[in-house]
């Protein structure tokens, strides 16, 4: 089986840009999660989406969005990006999304801003 | 809030060392522990987990039990080998979040292990 999957795996994006990662998630997965690694705040929850609707989201501005298509696969979009944002994106799926089910990671998007 | 502290790495050991990694936790309900390892350039794994008071997680060599009284979520494992060279993060998903899936990850911990 298909692990997570995330595309793609290095940006480079100058300031005040927007940007587009995509994640595919386990076949048959319903939930889908994303989180922020940087080396100063380390892993943070940005979202999670089970079914298409947004469940929760974490302390990030409004530059920050994401959506899940009908085939559980998700985007997340940062709008006029700043030096800040560059980081690991992560992707993470779970089966049923209950709350302490455990999460499936991708290998992440590096995303550089300059 | 809900909190994961993680001793400080990095932590070297050699080879067929006994391996130590504490991890405490601050939580408002009962919530469920985790390991989860990441290698160079990869994502995250999970390593084991724990659901409930005194639950034992085991994998690969790998134990950690959920104590209570303690708030804490040791990993331990006897015999360390060169490929057990990752980061290692702790983690908590706590039900009174409600209806979601989020995980609240320590600082992780790099363990690396000489031949």
């Amino acid at each position: 089986k298909a692990g997570v999957t995330q595309t793609p795996r290095y940006l480079i994006k100058t300031r005040g840009q927007q940007v587009t990662l995509s994640c595919s998630p386990i076949s048959g997965h319903r939930s889908v999660s994303w989180y922020q690694q940087t080396p100063g705040q380390g892993l943070q929850f940005l979202f999670e989406y089970f079914s298409e609707t947004q469940r929760n989201k974490g302390n990030f501005p409004g530059r920050f969005s994401g959506r899940q298509f009908s085939n559980s696969r998700s985007e997340m979009n940062v709008s006029t990006l700043e030096l800040g944002d560059s980081a690991l994106y992560l992707c993470a799926s779970s089966l049923d999304g209950v709350w302490n089910s455990p999460l499936h990671f991708g290998n992440g998007t590096r995303l550089t801003v300059t | 809030g809900n909190s994961v502290t993680q001793m400080e790495g990095p932590v070297t050991l050699s080879e067929e060392a006994f391996l130590t990694i504490n991890c405490t936790y601050t939580a408002t309900g009962y919530p469920s522990l985790f390991w989860y390892v990441q290698y160079p350039g990869e994502g995250l794994q999970l390593l084991l987990k724990a659901t409930k008071a005194d639950d034992k997680g085991s994998n690969k060599g790998f134990e950690a039990t959920y104590r209570k009284e303690t708030t804490s979520f040791h990993l331990e494992k006897g015999s360390v080998q060169v490929s057990d060279s990752a980061v290692y993060f702790c983690a908590l998903s706590d039900p009174d979040g409600g209806a979601t899936n989020k995980l609240i990850f320590g600082t992780g911990t790099l363990l690396a292990v000489q031949p």
